[in-house]
């Protein structure tokens, strides 16, 4: 099935970096969101966008809705050891009856040195 | 508030048996959601139910199936399973309206 593009399959920064990721779609969507998975658990929702253009902030995360609708990025500002993990991004239509699933990406996973 | 809990955490089977997996949403989310996270194959979604009926289902075959209870649980049985059915399988729930889904810890499924 369809599935988002998300590179390079692993990252690996320093304690105290800043971190960018980005994940594309040959598809539109009108929702994206990004997830965290940490070992042993499910993903856990880390920031939901709703519009193309929309710039949203939690904590130390960022997030952005791509104006083509086909993409997002997600930025990590001064990283800390529990920002290890991998990192999802997910798209949605919404308000289209059927197609209310998530279609993910593959995930990167983010190793941080101390 | 409790969040998504799926229950058993793992199953062993062997190939040719039939599975239960079972998930129980955040309270008053009616949409369950499952998904298959199957190594280097990253989440495919499986079934989509709500309000006690299936609204949607991927790309698996009819060994695939669940349903909805009227307290809004789930279960997802996989029959005649096959050593590919091997995976972590994930529930999560919403409470519709356009807010987003909320995942379980999921169940690991080993075939041998």
């Amino acid at each position: 099935g369809q599935q988002l593009n998300q590179s390079p399959q692993s990252m690996f920064i320093q304690e105290g970096e800043d971190v960018s990721m980005n994940c594309t779609s040959s598809s539109i969507f009108n929702t994206w969101l990004w997830y965290k998975q940490d070992p042993g658990e499910g993903p856990v929702l880390l920031i939901a966008l709703y519009k193309a253009g929309e710039l949203t902030s939690n904590g130390r995360l960022t997030a952005q809705f791509g104006i083509t609708r086909k993409d997002s990025f997600l930025n990590i500002s001064a990283s800390i050891p529990s920002d290890v993990g991998i990192y999802f991004c997910a798209g949605q239509m919404l308000n289209t009856g059927a197609n209310s699933k998530l279609t993910f990406g593959k995930g990167i996973t983010l190793s941080v040195r101390p | 508030e409790a969040g998504v809990t799926q229950s058993p955490t793992h199953l062993i089977k062997t190939r040719g048996q039939q599975a239960t997996l079972r998930c129980s949403p955040i309270s008053g989310h009616t949409s369950v959601y499952w998904y298959q996270q199957a190594l280097g194959l990253g989440l495919q979604f499986l079934l989509w139910y709500d309000e006690g009926e299936e609204r949607n289902r991927g790309n698996f075959p009819p060994r695939f199936s669940g349903r909805q209870f009227p307290n809004y649980s789930s279960e997802l049985n996989v029959n005649a399973l096959e050593l590919e059915d091997s995976a972590l399988y994930l529930c999560a729930s919403s409470p519709g309206g356009g807010q987003p889904q909320h995942f379980g810890d999921g169940t690991r499924l080993s075939i041998l």
